[in-house]
């Protein structure tokens, strides 16, 4: 089936701990993205990428950082220097002029 | 003035009712539409794109005031699966541009 995969489900963090947070597609769409969504709130744009080898910062990239090796693959790692990381996390494909569509998410909490 | 604003609910109608949501937004170069339906602690799932012209989904029905800056959403004969948040967004450019979400609207439809 075609789609996007987020892995873990769930995920938990130490102090001072980088995690890294995968996000896979399979339905050949150039563009990949990152969001966070905190209870009650919107989604908040993380990271993006449009192309292989190439990403942009969204508007709350701090204390995060992405690659984009591959078309199907764009992980995110949530390093120390996010002080506040507890939050669903989002990731989206789109192909050209289309909606984007998510994975199911992945649930940060801090331990 | 924030750049997506929707009512948060919840607005809470009996089964086969119609109910209304109305969005706002403040990019007045705001390009596409689309409302995206969340289910409690799940991904936001494509519902329908809005045209101008407006378009019709089976019970959904969707408007784009583009004068007022207003998006509508119309849900005829509420089911009780329809009860979610609603997730109004908009995109400014076209491409592969990204995406301004709305909180969302909470919709809860009772027996």
């Amino acid at each position: 089936d075609g789609g996007i995969t987020q892995s873990p489900k769930y995920l938990f963090r130490k102090e001072g701990q980088n995690v890294t947070l995968s996000c896979e597609q399979n339905l050949n769409h150039d563009a990949m993205y990152w969001y966070r969504q905190d209870p009650g709130q919107g989604l908040r744009l993380i990271y993006y990428s449009q192309i292989v080898n190439d990403f942009q910062k969204g508007d709350i990239a701090e204390g995060y950082s992405v690659s984009r090796e591959k078309k199907e693959s764009f992980p995110l790692t949530v390093t120390s220097a996010q002080k506040n990381p507890t939050a669903f996390y989002l990731c989206a494909s789109s192909a050209l002029n289309q909606p984007q569509h998510f994975g199911d998410g992945t649930r940060l909490s801090i331990l | 003035r924030k750049e997506v604003e929707q009512d948060p609910g919840p607005f809470n109608v009996p089964e086969g009712a119609t109910v209304a949501f109305n969005c706002t937004y403040s990019n007045s170069a705001s390009q596409s539409f689309f409302w995206y339906r969340q289910d409690c602690r799940k991904e936001p799932k494509l519902l329908m794109s809005v045209y101008s012209s407006g378009n019709e989904d089976g019970r959904f029905t969707a408007q784009l005031n583009r004068a007022s800056q207003y998006i509508s959403l119309l849900i005829r004969d509420s089911k009780l699966s329809d009860s979610a948040t609603y997730l109004c967004v908009v995109r400014v450019n076209s491409g592969y541009s990204t995406l301004t979400f709305g909180k969302g609207t909470m919709l809860l439809v009772s027996p």
